[in-house]
């Protein structure tokens, strides 16, 4: 079974400073997806972005882009220029191929300090 | 455009006894996935729906079960309720072909059980 692990369990950055949040997959699967959802205290699941293993190019959207390292099996989040909205739980996220079956980490509590 | 909706967004239930709950998918999309995210962990999926058939199941028992509408709405129910069983359960909606396979999560409905 493939697993998802973000060793942060909490990351502190200062307003308008750059961060970086781990993930780490272990797969033998040679087609899979990666995905980010930012996760409010409200509840809800926001989806932030998404790197296919046969991307060429790390992924960008907007203040986010993932730092794809194929051979590490690494997906690091990187969001720049911090913003105090950007506080809360942070999910790295696995699909094997076509499946559309999430596999979550344990995530990543952001806070971002004024 | 309407994101996903569910309902109801908290609920409160007694040992042994039945819920359902309700998903509607974003517009345009025909695939429903049902996840539970217990107090401080990611998202675990229960099922995937489409085609008003469910397609995948992920390790939850036969107590989770689930139906899809033809106008791709879906219901996740669960019978005996356990302790257990509090959680905040998420639905997310994707299409079935084409895309990222990007899932869409709705607010989730939070249910406390008794």
């Amino acid at each position: 079974a493939q697993k998802i692990t973000q060793t942060q369990p909490g990351m502190f950055v200062q307003e308008k400073e750059a961060v970086t949040l781990d993930c780490t997959y272990d797969t033998s699967d040679p087609s899979y997806g990666l995905f980010w959802y930012k996760q409010p205290s409200s509840g809800e699941m926001i989806f932030l972005i998404y790197q296919g293993s046969y991307d060429q190019q790390n992924a960008t959207e907007g203040r986010y882009s993932l730092n794809f390292q194929k051979a590490r099996k690494s997906a690091n989040l990187v969001i720049s220029a911090s913003q105090l909205g950007d506080s809360a739980m942070y999910f790295c996220a696995y699909t094997r191929g076509s499946a559309r079956q999430l596999t979550f980490g344990s995530g990543t509590q952001l806070t971002v300090l004024p | 455009d309407a994101g996903v909706t569910q309902s109801p967004t908290h609920l409160i239930k007694t040992r042994g006894q039945q819920v359902t709950l309700r998903c509607s998918p974003k517009s345009g999309h025909d695939t429903v996935s049902w996840y539970q995210q217990a107090l401080g962990q990611g998202p675990q999926f229960i099922f995937q729906y489409y085609e008003e058939e469910e397609r995948q199941r992920g390790n939850f028992p036969d107590r989770f079960s689930g139906h899809q509408f033809p106008n791709y709405s879906s219901e996740l129910n669960v019978n005996a309720l356990l302790l257990g069983d509090s959680a905040l359960y998420l639905c997310a909606s994707s299409p079935l072909r084409g895309g990222t396979d990007t899932q869409y999560f709705g607010p989730g409905t939070r249910l406390t059980v008794l």
